[in-house]
Order: structure tokens, then sequence, then C-alpha cells
């Protein structure tokens, strides 16, 4: 059972910062913050992830609150591309799910917006 | 570079018939590896994952087998399809920090 809530669908113009919720009440102290992302048609793609501090790479910036409950993935400027859902994981594996898989929830499906 | 290969893309089979779906992983030793399937309008659901060769774990129960003849490659079967086993089939493989899917195979069973 997935371990987290998202809402299900949310829109942003194309160019602006989208920011994708996702709470995590439950999470325990040594699990991770995943994120993936799917485009339509293709398989998963892994994003980013975290553990406490705040991160950011070349594809997004994750902001976990102090309390770890809750996270935030934000697309600093969305493009039409980055049309996909959006998969919020924890995992106590560093691996992002350790031997025994991934548990995806539904995702929230983001829709960019010419 | 480590690369993962799925094949077919896309495949029409009757009910009835066997399957068998072939997964790959390049540049890489040891990998764990996965199978998942994402049927229409709903979630990713784990069905096999395997650490090592020969070491198979079964998620659901279903008319699905795979096996690990070799480290890097990952095989899905099935003796009969049913209409249920209509899906989007992805390989996985994980080495460090998250994981990497393949590009799929569709599978309509007609």
């Amino acid at each position: 059972d997935a371990k987290t809530t998202q809402p299900p669908s949310m829109d942003c113009a194309e160019g602006r910062a989208a920011n994708l919720p996702c709470n995590h009440s439950t999470i325990s102290g040594n699990e991770y913050v995943y994120w993936y992302r799917q485009i339509h048609s293709q398989g998963p793609q892994y994003i980013i992830h975290g553990l406490k501090n705040n991160e950011t790479n070349e594809m997004a910036s994750l902001i976990i609150t102090e309390d770890r409950k809750s996270s935030t993935l934000i697309l600093p400027h969305a493009t039409l591309r980055d049309t996909a859902v959006y998969y919020c994981i924890v995992s106590g594996s560093y691996s992002g799910g350790g031997a025994d898989g991934l548990t995806f929830g539904k995702g929230t499906h983001l829709i960019i917006q010419p | 570079s480590q690369t993962i290969h799925q094949w077919p893309a896309t495949l029409v089979q009757p009910v009835g018939s066997p399957l068998s779906l072939e997964c790959t992983v390049e540049g890489t030793s040891n990998p764990n590896l996965y199978w998942y399937r994402q049927a229409a309008g709903r979630g990713l659901q784990l069905l096999f994952y395997s650490v090592g060769i020969g070491q198979i774990s079964s998620e659901v129960p279903q008319n699905l087998s795979a096996s690990r003849p070799q480290d890097r490659q990952f095989i899905l079967s099935s003796k009969k399809l049913l209409l249920s086993d209509s899906g989007f089939y992805l390989c996985a493989w994980s080495v460090g920090v998250g994981y990497t899917f393949g590009s799929g195979t569709r599978l309509t069973v007609v």
C-alpha cells in the first residue's frame, strides 16, 4: 500500500514553477522521499530523492518540511514536456525501494498549459 | 553506460496463448530486477522481483511467472494468457540510488 497522499491532478502554466505536494505523515526516521514521473506510454523516470534536507538537481528541487510529514517537488520553469504523472514514494532503502521494489500510488497528473 | 532493453514494444496475443517478455540490462552486474504491470487507467503494480540468478519473489498470485537465467536477464512468462493480462509491462533494475525502467511492452490480449 502506498504511504503517500497526492492530489490527483494539477494544472500549471508553461514557464511558471510547478509545485507538487505530497503528504507522508507516517514516514519513519530512516525512510527517504523519492519522486518519479511517468510520461504517457513510457516507463517511470527517477527525478530526485531526499531524507531530511532540501535537495536540488538539474531537473527539480525537493523541499521537505522539518517534521518530514510532507514535501513539495518544484519544477522551476515548467515546459509542455513536463506534462506527466508524478509519483511521490517513501522508502526505507537508499536505492529507493530496497530489494523488494517500489510501491507506486496513483500520483498527480500534472498538465502544463501553453 | 548502464542501459536496459525490453522487447517487444507492443504485442497482441489471443486468449490462451503463451507469453514471453524479455528484459536485459547492460553496464552493471548483480542488479536487482523487477517486473511491473500497469493496467489501463491504473497505477503500477509490482509483479516479481529478483536479487540474483534463479531467485524470484512474487508479489501477486497470478497467471504469470518470471525467471532469471542469467545475471542481467529477466523473463516474464505465461502458459495461457487471460484477457485480464492485458496491460503495460515494465522491467526495471536498481543498483545504488533510484530505479531505471525500460521502455515497456504494451500487451493486448484478444
